[in-house]
């Protein structure tokens, strides 16, 4: 299985403040069609997982456009340019180029300093 | 607007056996591949299985730590998915999540039906 690693676990950020998460698969996402199927899901207190980019920069309708995604091959990063309260929750990066089984990281935890 | 309704979670002793439903609305899932995923404090979120849709013969797959003890079946007409758990653990214990593949994604997700395995 493809092991995706996720850093910090925990990012206290300022409100107004840039924050940067980082995932690193095990091995290339790159599939065989030549796309990368990297996601990145929010998920909110006491809510289920809510996906905001997949293919590694594709935005999901309704999401603002303070969350960007990018990388390559191994390295993937979501940033939001500037930190909302509601931002508040955990992120998770998930692979969906080797399959079974589709994985997750261990998820980043965003909190307001 | 596309909803994804879980139920039939609860309480179980190990050994024990629970269904659960899963009601979409706002999409047809016939066309679509659709997974339980389930998610514990300790080892996050972890992919359950898959059943996939009438053009791929409703081919099923499971992860390696429910296989044989767990089964995905599907009713298109009602537009719903379903979960049979038998022979239950202890490490079974989760919240359980209905989800809708799209071209290696999950574009939405169920609210989630909690799943506990204790005598």
């Amino acid at each position: 299985d493809v092991v995706m690693t996720q850093s910090p676990l925990s990012l206290p950020v300022t409100l107004g403040q840039p924050a940067s998460l980082s995932c690193r698969s095990s091995q290339s996402l790159v599939y065989s069609d030549g796309n990368i199927y990297l996601n990145w899901f929010q998920q909110r207190p006491g809510q289920s997982p809510r996906r905001l980019i997949y293919q590694v920069s594709k935005r999901d309708s309704g999401v603002p456009d303070r969350f960007s995604g990018s990388g390559s091959g191994t390295d993937f990063t979501l940033k939001i340019s500037r930190v909302e309260a509601e931002d508040v929750g955990v992120y998770y990066c998930m692979q969906g180029s080797h399959w079974p089984p589709y994985t997750f990281g261990q998820g980043t935890k965003l909190e307001i300093k | 607007e596309v909803q994804l309704l879980e139920s039939g979670g609860g309480l179980v002793q190990p050994g024990g056996s629970l269904r659960l439903s899963c009601a979409v609305s706002g999409l047809s899932i016939s066309d679509r591949w659709m997974d339980w995923v389930r998610q514990t404090p300790g080892k996050g979120l972890e992919w359950v299985g898959r059943s996939k849709n009438k053009a791929n013969s409703y081919t099923t797959h499971y992860a390696a730590s429910v296989e044989g003890r767990f089964t995905i079946s599907r009713d298109d007409s009602k537009n719903s998915l379903y979960l049979q758990m038998n022979s239950l653990k202890s490490e079974d214990t989760a919240v359980y999540y209905c989800a809708t593949d799209r071209r290696g994604s999950y574009d939405y997700w169920g609210q989630g039906t909690l799943v506990t395995v204790s005598s």
